[in-house]
């Protein structure tokens, strides 16, 4: 079963479009909720990450906005550039419990 | 900061022999490591959770016998993959917790690519 449902699976937008990749979980023990991206041939790195008692969190281009009720949480990159086109993967976790959602695959055009 | 390294980068090994990978943390002691595994184009699939000292938690599906985990220090661990066959061709990543910071968040390595021929 999976813990996190990531969604849409490929997305391309615009140079200086708005990206929105979405996530879904259902267990609420999860208290720790990052965003990972990864370029072919490497390891993720770390984006962004939040708490379920923050709302939205901004850093640079790249926020986190977060629906405690829905239990959902979603990435949004402002000004997108060629230079974000990447694989972007959501993740959910809990003490040693870390579950990646299936990744989007992000094109920026130029 | 938070730096975590994985040799080799790339392997390519016959079929029926022992490799072995390393991920280290470089600037940061690691309280827990975590071995992945990745096929093209998809997801990181979690094979086993590491503490320094104890034996690694696999998870359901991976056999322990053929992925042997050792972590031997605060800064070190080791996959080795034995008895390769080819469906054993993937990319392998490590990750790491800082022990000091204590929390949730792990730190990836830049990943293994094992070719078996």
């Amino acid at each position: 079963q999976q813990q996190v449902k990531q969604s849409p699976q490929s997305l391309i937008v615009q140079k200086g479009g708005i990206p929105i990749i979405n996530c879904a979980y259902e267990n609420t023990a999860f208290d720790y909720f990052p965003w990972y991206q990864q370029f072919p041939g490497k390891g993720p790195a770390l984006l962004i990450a939040i708490r379920p008692d923050v709302s939205e969190k901004k850093e640079g281009r790249f926020t986190i906005s977060f629906n405690k009720s829905a239990k959902q949480f979603s990435l949004h990159i402002m000004d997108s550039q060629p230079g974000d086109s990447a694989t972007y993967f959501c993740a959910a976790s809990t003490g040693n419990q870390f579950y990646f959602g299936t990744g989007t695959s992000l094109t920026v055009i130029p | 900061g938070a730096v975590v390294s994985q040799h080799p980068s790339r392997v390519i090994c016959k079929s029926g022999t022992s490799v072995k990978i390393e991920c280290r943390s470089l600037d940061f002691q690691a309280t827990t490591m975590f071995w992945y595994r990745q096929f093209p184009k998809q997801s990181l699939m979690l094979m086993a959770t590491s503490n320094e000292g104890s034996k690694a938690t696999y998870e359901q599906g991976v056999e322990k016998d053929k992925f042997l985990i050792n972590h031997a220090s605060l800064t070190l661990s080791t996959l080795t993959v034995t008895s390769a066959h080819p469906e054993d061709s993937s990319f392998y990543i490590c990750s790491a917790r800082d022990k000091t910071s204590g929390g949730p968040w792990q730190y990836f390595g830049p990943g293994t690519r094992l070719t078996v021929t």
